[in-house]
């Protein structure tokens, strides 16, 4: 079975500093993983992927996240935050099947 | 590329009536995912399709709730009758599945549903 785990459901950081979101996932398969940003009154949209290629993915909006199968995680990270970075943030994963499976999301404030 | 369509934007109702939620996803994408979003339960899958066909429903809460898939390009959330503790963000999403594709879903900006 698969699952994911956000640690911390809301983040506060300063504008300009380092943005760490965290992520665990269990699989029982190589896995596919995911990140989503949800801004206020809109959809999810996909931030970036993991697809069992380069284990360092970057994505848009200066994001990126690595893929480390000995810890089972998935951080997600963003050397200086800027004010629009204020959003809801979801990890996912994806059995390579037909199920998709989200953790609790993290919210994320930026402090001016 | 139009993304996954939604509508309505907004609706309040009344309890008792009946609610329909209507979604076009992308074209060419085989799988369709109905989610519901609250504070209380964040993001709930409520049923996904296939080529049409619903895969999983164990997420619907009760039989108030339906959902349908005539084609590939429509798919509809009824919710008959609602209350109010049915209020939530419903998203559609839609998703390229097979041999090849890794399969991320693509998300409508959701209907609000309000009833009160």
């Amino acid at each position: 079975a698969q699952s994911v785990t956000q640690l911390g459901s809301h983040v506060s950081v300063s504008e300009g500093a380092l943005v760490l979101l965290r992520c665990n996932y269990s699989s029982s398969v190589p896995p596919y993983l995911f990140w989503y940003v949800q801004y206020p009154n809109q959809g999810l949209q996909l931030l970036l992927k993991y697809t069992s290629a380069a284990t360092l993915v970057k994505g848009i909006n200066g994001f990126e996240a690595e893929f480390k199968k000995s810890e089972t995680s998935f951080h997600l990270t963003k050397p200086s935050a800027h004010m629009r970075d204020a959003a809801e943030y979801f990890c996912a994963v994806s059995d390579r099947g037909n199920q998709f499976y989200f953790g609790t999301g993290t919210s994320l404030t930026v402090i001016p | 590329d139009a993304g996954v369509i939604q509508s309505p934007r907004h609706e309040v109702t009344e309890m008792g009536q009946e609610v329909t939620l209507r979604c076009k996803p992308i074209s060419g994408h085989n799988s369709l995912f109905w989610y519901r979003q609250t504070m209380m339960r964040g993001l709930e899958l409520l049923i996904y399709f296939n080529n049409n066909v619903p895969i999983d429903d164990s997420g619907m809460p009760e039989d108030r709730f339906s959902a349908k898939m005539p084609n590939a390009s429509f798919s509809t959330l009824k919710i008959q009758p609602s209350e109010p503790r049915d209020s939530a963000v419903y998203f559609c999403a839609s998703s390229s599945r097979g041999r090849g594709v890794t399969g991320e879903l693509f998300f409508g900006e959701g209907s609000r549903l309000t009833v009160l």
